[in-house]
């Protein structure tokens, strides 16, 4: 089956400028994450769901970051008036269960930049 | 704090030398590590965990405690085995909440 899914893949905004990043995640997939990847730097955390539960939010780098997940599946992560340090690829991870061991399936990122 | 330390951002071996991937990490609990790779122009995707002690494509990974250390070893390295990898450490954030902290990621290169 298709795996996780993000759209756009690229995407290039002015200064100021909101952009709104997709996540479609495996099917029946419980958990689903966001991490921030910065060029030379390993992905860092942002938010976790489970389901449409936002259990963990505290990566997230400033109140001009929102993400949510309504029906539990699909996940949007917005990011108001950005700013050239917003600029790094946003990866989506879902994993079928709750369970902290349970593995975690990557999409391809978009790559946001900021000019 | 927990932390995952990768010293090495790019490492070249020759084909068919031995190659290890170092980690080492900082976590008050009971750590449970994983390593992930990412093939040119590929998504990111698990390699292995610790808590499965498999070895996945020649690669195996053994937790020592005492040292905090993750290392990935291979016996033979391939051209194959050229790729990025990223050693992580779950962490919990409490209120049923985890997380992936990563290593900044090492380029491991295998010279023909």
């Amino acid at each position: 089956g298709a795996g996780v899914s993000q759209s756009p893949r690229y995407k290039v905004a002015k200064r100021g400028q909101d952009v709104a990043l997709r996540c479609d995640p495996i099917s029946g997939h419980v958990s689903l994450f966001w991490y921030q990847q910065a060029l030379g730097q390993g992905p860092e955390f942002l938010t976790y769901f489970q389901n449409e539960a936002q259990l963990d939010k505290s990566g997230l780098p400033s109140d001009r970051f929102f993400a949510e997940r309504p029906e539990g599946s699909v996940s949007t992560l917005k990011i108001q008036r950005t700013q050239q340090e917003d600029s790094a690829v946003y990866l989506c991870a879902s994993s079928f269960t709750s369970g902290a061991t349970d593995t975690q399936y990557f999409g391809p990122g978009t790559r946001l930049t900021v000019l | 704090a927990q932390r995952v330390t990768q010293p090495e951002k790019l490492l070249s071996v020759f084909k068919g030398a031995p190659v290890e991937l170092k980690c080492n990490y900082s976590y008050s609990g009971s750590p449970e590590l994983f390593w992930y790779v990412q093939y040119s122009r590929q998504r990111l995707q698990l390699l292995l965990r610790h808590i499965s002690r498999e070895s996945i494509k020649g690669f195996t990974a053994d937790l020592n405690k005492g040292e905090t250390s993750f290392h990935l070893k291979k016996p033979f390295a391939q051209e194959e085995d050229s790729a990025m990898y990223y050693c992580a450490l779950i962490t919990y954030s409490g209120a049923g909440s985890y997380q992936l902290t990563f290593g900044k990621g090492t380029k491991l290169s295998v010279i023909p």
